[in-house]
């Protein structure tokens, strides 16, 4: 059983470009979370998703970023226009089960660098 | 709002010593606990969580946690620490009934041969 699988590991991208990252979760499970970790700082959950549906979004930035989790295919983190302080490193997670006491396993990342 | 303290941000310990990395939390409502591991460029690897019953937790790679709700704290130890152990920790919190994890800063454990 595969684990979390994020593509791609490493992304540049140059200022005002648009960034995709892709995050295909453990077989079965049907609930994936988004966390941006910055440099020397923990973690930062962005958003939470089940198929076709956002349940939670509240630490989504306002503008330039999208999340979707769509019926068949990886969730999708979109970044729009891209800028220096958006460099970080993106962990997708998923749990087979909503409730905070179901395991959410995580993915290696996308570590974006944006030139 | 819920919030996690890791007082120590990098933690150098020799082969064969005891550890131990301290976490605490601060919530209005009851919360679970848990640690996770970060190694070089990876994801994280869950240590341990705490959900209820016995303070004293153990999890993966002789890791073992206790939970004190006087002093909100639930620090994590390990009696002899190895040279793989080199990694990242992460202290993280998530409030009954929600699903987002809080995280703490982390501690960089760096064992000296």
């Amino acid at each position: 059983n595969a684990g979390v699988m994020q593509n791609p590991r490493h992304l540049v991208r140059r200022r005002g470009q648009e960034a995709r990252l892709r995050c295909s979760p453990m077989k079965g499970h049907s609930h994936v979370y988004w966390y941006r970790q910055l440099p020397e700082e923990g973690l930062k959950f962005m958003v939470y998703l089940q198929k076709e549906n956002i349940i939670d979004e509240s630490g989504m930035p306002k503008e330039r970023f999208s999340a979707e989790f769509p019926k068949e295919g990886p969730s999708i983190l979109r970044i729009q226009q891209v800028v220096r302080g958006d460099s970080a490193a993106y962990f997708c997670a998923s749990s087979l089960d909503r409730g905070g006491g179901t395991e959410a396993f995580f993915g290696q990342g996308t570590r974006l660098t944006v030139v | 709002a819920q919030s996690v303290t890791q007082l120590d941000s990098q933690v150098p310990v020799f082969e064969e010593a005891p550890v131990e990395l301290r976490c605490n939390y601060s919530s209005s409502v009851s919360v679970y606990l848990f640690w996770y591991v970060q190694y070089p460029n990876q994801g994280l690897q869950l240590l341990l969580k705490y959900l209820s019953g016995s303070t004293l937790v153990k999890g993966i790679n002789g890791f073992e946690a206790e939970f004190n709700k006087s002093q909100t704290s639930f620090h994590l130890r390990k009696p002899s620490v190895h040279i793989s152990d080199t990694a990242e920790y992460f202290c993280a919190v998530i409030k009954f009934g929600n699903e987002k994890l809080t995280f703490g800063t982390g501690t960089r454990l760096t064992i000296i041969p």
